[in-house]
């Protein structure tokens, strides 16, 4: 079954450097969402993107996020400068069209020193 | 806004035994319901969904009824597995509307004792 691939796992930054987290989702899919989960808390969402721009965006997605859909295949979302509370687990999620359901990638943990 | 309340957890049972884990959502319009479910280490899967009042999602022994009267969705399974040690999110969203970003509950520890 086709899935949603998240890299790096882990990763681990110090504060105020930047970090891109990256996902390549299924390939068939045009709807992509990132959601992210800090430990112990429930998953929020942050931004969600079609047809080459934001459909919507959380309050938490302000102007230290990016996202973008560099070629056919990876999206990526980009803090621009870390804070120890973007410490989180990063989901990525794609959908096809409409009736089919989000499909969730493993997650990045992002560990702000 | 949207809400999604679920029984807070962790819930510890034996193998075998009959589970329930409560969830009730607050929601405009006629939203989609979703459980998910993440095992140990991994990421989140869907695990049912029900798209309309007094549909039952079911799948892998686990069942759920989208009760727009007591704007619940329940989750249920007669016979609980160790290999059903998970965290458990009740979900909600407008999809398949425009609005289609998921709103999750806090999630629900489970443990199973063989």
């Amino acid at each position: 079954e086709p899935e949603v691939t998240q890299t790096p796992s882990h990763q681990v930054t110090q504060m105020g450097q930047e970090v891109i987290l990256r996902c390549v989702p299924i390939s068939n899919h045009l709807y992509f969402y990132w959601y992210r989960q800090i430990l112990g808390q429930k998953v929020e969402f942050l931004v969600s993107f079609y047809n080459n721009e934001i459909s919507e965006k959380s309050e938490i997605f302000d102007d230290q996020f990016s996202v973008e859909r560099p070629d056919g295949s990876n999206f990526t979302l980009k803090i621009r400068s870390t804070k120890l509370e973007d410490s989180a687990m990063y989901f990525c999620a794609s959908r096809g069209t409409a009736g089919q359901p989000q499909h969730f990638g493993d997650g990045t943990r992002l560990s702000i020193l | 806004g949207n809400s999604v309340t679920q029984m807070e957890g962790p819930v510890t049972l034996s193998e075998e035994a009959f589970l329930t884990i409560n969830c009730t959502y607050t929601a405009t319009g006629y939203p989609s319901l979703f459980w998910y479910v993440q095992y140990p280490g991994e990421g989140l899967q869907l695990l049912l969904k029900a798209t309309k009042a007094d549909d039952k999602g079911s799948n892998k022994g686990f069942e759920a009824t989208y009760r727009k009267e007591t704007t619940s969705f329940h989750l249920e399974k007669g016979s609980v597995q160790v290999s059903d040690s998970a965290v458990y999110f009740c979900a909600l969203s407008g999809y398949p509307s425009r609005d289609d970003k998921i709103i999750f509950g806090k999630g629900t520890r489970l443990h199973i004792l063989p």
